[in-house]
């Protein structure tokens, strides 16, 4: 099992729907969960971090955590064109602290 | 600096010669990581720094690969005898410490091209 597990896609979802995007990982002893985006040919970029269960809204993007079941998911609201790209689910190992990537969902949003 | 700066952005080089990387990470970040992204693939981790140390060095390939960081700043990523596989972008990244809770910073990159 990867330590850290997304569907690689694509996800396509029109103009305004709901962008679900989800991400599984392995170590229990996790406690911080970061969703980063990437464009095409740039670096990735922080858009959540989640600490605790339940949900964590900042504008369109929402997180949800539930560590029983070890998944991360992000929801992204009135999805626009520009939200198409690669979105990276990052959890840090408890044990060395290095931070394990997934290996990204890409979106694609339709006008 | 503002951000993580890194260098060179491009580099092409022949095949079985050596490379540096550089990466300057944001002013008082103390943890510094190496990440290797190759043509639509994620992020393969390589190495990381707290401080001058390297706590987990498990990612880094192979014995060609090697890394250093000295006076807690600069880190210089050295691959000797270059092969048309290690071709990819290498990212560097940096956070104020290696705390889990803490977001790591990517610089641009560094696109290396083994030809």
């Amino acid at each position: 099992q990867k330590e850290v597990e997304q569907n690689s896609g694509p996800l396509s979802v029109p103009e305004g729907a709901i962008a679900s995007l989800n991400c599984t990982y392995s170590d229990r002893g996790s406690q911080s969960f970061f969703w980063y985006r990437q464009y095409s040919g740039k670096s990735p970029e922080l858009i959540m971090s989640i600490y605790s269960n339940g949900d964590k809204e900042d504008g369109r993007f929402t997180a949800q955590l539930n560590k029983a079941s070890q998944y991360v998911s992000l929801l992204i609201r009135d999805s626009q064109p520009s939200d198409s790209a690669t979105y990276l689910c990052a959890v840090p190992s408890s044990n060395t602290g290095k931070l394990i990537f997934g290996q990204g969902t890409t979106l694609q949003v339709k006008p | 600096g503002a951000g993580v700066s890194q260098s060179p952005s491009n580099k092409v080089t022949e095949k079985g010669k050596d490379v540096e990387l550089r990466c300057d990470p944001i002013s008082g970040h103390t943890a510094l990581y190496w990440y290797r992204q190759s043509l639509g693939q994620g992020l393969e981790f390589l190495i990381y720094f707290q401080g001058n140390s390297a706590p987990d060095k498990s990612g880094l390939p192979s014995d060609r690969f090697s890394a250093e960081r000295t006076g807690g700043s600069v880190s210089t990523l050295t691959i000797q005898r270059t092969q048309q596989e290690d071709s990819a972008v290498y990212l560097c990244a940096s956070s104020p410490d290696s705390s889990s809770g803490n977001t790591i910073y990517f610089g641009e990159g560094s696109w290396l091209t083994v030809v």
